[in-house]
C-alpha cells in the first residue's frame, strides 16, 4: 500500500504569513493528489485536486504543486478563516486510496 | 446546488444493527459515484468504499471489506452504509461524499455534513 507522510503535524502561524504543508508518497503517484480543509465540527472541504487544480470557489491564496512523490500546499497570505486542519489524499492506488495524517494550522 | 444530506446521529449498543443514509440533490444521482469516509474521534480520514447508484456497482477498501455494506436506492437518490453487528470501535463520524472523477482515480467533493455513530453499552 502507498503510504502518505504529511508534515508538519501542527503549525503555528500569524495572519498574513505564508505557510507550506508537505505530503510525501512512498512511491510515485503522478499528480493523483487532493487537498482538503476541515474546520472543527465540520465536514472536509475540497481545496485542490490533480495536485494543482484549484476547486471552483476556493480563494487564489491557496495553491498546490508537485508530482511523483513530493507535494506541497501553500497558503500565500493567511486569513483568520484559514486556521483549520488540512489533509492530503492520494487517489492513485485504487482501491488503496489513503489520506495523510493531517496538519493542524493554529494561530500563533 | 449539489448537496448531500445525511441522517442524524445514532446511539447504539454493541451487537445492534444500523443503517445510515445520504441523500443527494442538485445533480444526476445515478451518474456519479458516492463514497463513505470514517473519522474516528480526534483522528484522521479513512476511505471505506464507493457505490455507483446507476447500477449499484460497489467497491470496498480492503480495510472495510466484510465489515460494512454499502447500498443505494436510486429511486430516492439515497445511498446507505450499514452494519449488521456494531462494535464499540465503530464509534466515529461517518461522511458521505460524491466522487469528482472516475471511480479508479477520484477525489471527494462535495461532502455530506456527517453522521455521528456512538456505540456504547
Amino acid at each position: 500500500a502507498i503510504r502518505i507522510t504529511q508534515s508538519p503535524s501542527s503549525l503555528s502561524a500569524s495572519t498574513g504569513d505564508r505557510v507550506t504543508i508537505t505530503c510525501r508518497a512512498s512511491q510515485g503517484i503522478s499528480s493523483y493528489l487532493a487537498w482538503y480543509q476541515q474546520k472543527p465540527g465540520k465536514a472536509p472541504k475540497l481545496l485542490i485536486y490533480a495536485a494543482s487544480t484549484l476547486q471552483s470557489g476556493v480563494p487564489s491564496r491557496f495553491s498546490g504543486s508537485g508530482s511523483g512523490t513530493d507535494f506541497t500546499l501553500t497558503i500565500s497570505c493567511l486569513q483568520s478563516e484559514d486556521f483549520a486542519t488540512y489533509y492530503c489524499q492520494q487517489y492513485y492506488s485504487y482501491p488503496g486510496w489513503t489520506f495523510g495524517q493531517g496538519t493542524k494550522l493554529e494561530i500563533k | 446546488e449539489v448537496q448531500l444530506v445525511q441522517s442524524g446521529a445514532e446511539v447504539k449498543k454493541p451487537g445492534e444493527s444500523l443503517k445510515i443514509s445520504c441523500k443527494g440533490s442538485g445533480y444526476s444521482f445515478t451518474s456519479y459515484w458516492i463514497g463513505w469516509v470514517r473519522q474516528m474521534p480526534g483522528k484522521g480520514l479513512e476511505w471505506m468504499g464507493i457505490i455507483y447508484p446507476g447500477d449499484s456497482d460497489t467497491r470496498y477498501s480492503p480495510s472495510f471489506q466484510g465489515q460494512v455494506t454499502i447500498s443505494a436506492d436510486k429511486s430516492i437518490s439515497t445511498a446507505y452504509l450499514q452494519w449488521s453487528s456494531l462494535k464499540a470501535s465503530d464509534t466515529a463520524m461517518y461522511y458521505c461524499a460524491r466522487l469528482g472523477g472516475e471511480a479508479a482515480a477520484a477525489w471527494f467533493d462535495p461532502w455530506g455534513q456527517g453522521t455521528l455513530v456512538t456505540v456504547s453499552s
